[in-house]
């Protein structure tokens, strides 16, 4: 069975602070994807990032940034220099390949970036 | 690229009526879309899994009579709640798998505010 956790369900920082959210994921897959989505307070899900298991690189787009270590089974997301746009509510999810592509959630953390 | 519509946005009715909504993949085809339920300040839960072409895949605990899925075409599935009751108030979200290049990623749809009265 698939989980994934993230421990932080709220988290406030002032505007311009760095801040991380972490994701916990444990699968006995040997393929598996991982990914972080956004939901602002629309609702609508906006997609940020998918991690194949094979690519351990960290990636970096403008202010965000993600790190992947399967040693810990984890799948941080940086914001740096947060603005008041990135309050919203983050999901990890993780998914297994071909035939097994439901995806499950992590809880989601509140961010609140304050002015 | 990657653009899932839904409609309607939002719906109100009354209860014993039934409610469909549609997910459409604007920009690409979907063999595979996934209807979820979020409740307030709660993480999506997965419905069902719906293949164009045949039959959806419900999760345990979802009523199939209930939640009426169809998959018509390789760019629209829709969800039809029968008889809906309060209960069945909550944000219905659809997401669409594109089916190119190999890729899992799932994009979303607005989702779809179901009030019933």
């Amino acid at each position: 069975a698939q989980k994934v956790t993230q421990a932080q369900t709220e988290i406030s920082v002032v505007e311009k602070e760095d801040v991380t959210l972490d994701c916990v994921y444990e699968t006995r897959d040997t393929t598996y994807y991982l990914f972080w989505y956004k939901q602002p307070p629309s609702g609508e899900l906006v997609f940020l990032i998918r991690r194949n298991s094979f690519d351990e690189q960290n990636e970096i787009s403008g202010r965000y940034s993600w790190n992947f270590q399967k040693s810990t089974s984890s799948f941080n997301f940086t914001i740096t220099a947060s603005q008041v746009v990135d309050s919203a509510v983050y999901f990890c999810a993780l998914s297994g390949g071909f035939g097994n592509e439901k995806l499950t959630f992590g809880t989601g953390t509140r961010l609140t970036i304050i002015p | 690229g990657a653009v899932v519509s839904q409609h309607p946005s939002w719906v109100i009715c009354k209860s014993g009526t039934s409610v469909k909504i549609e997910c459409r993949s604007l920009d690409f085809q979907a063999t595979t879309m996934f209807w979820y339920r979020q409740f307030p300040k709660q993480s999506l839960m997965l419905m069902a899994t719906s293949n164009e072409g045949s039959k959806a895949t419900y999760e345990q605990g979802v009523e199939k009579d209930k939640f009426l899925i169809n998959h018509a075409s390789l760019t629209l599935s829709t969800l039809t709640v029968t008889s809906a009751h309060p209960e069945d108030s909550s944000f219905y979200i659809c997401s669409a798998r594109d089916s190119a290049g190999g890729t899992y990623t799932q994009y979303f749809g607005p989702g779809t505010r179901l009030t019933v009265l």
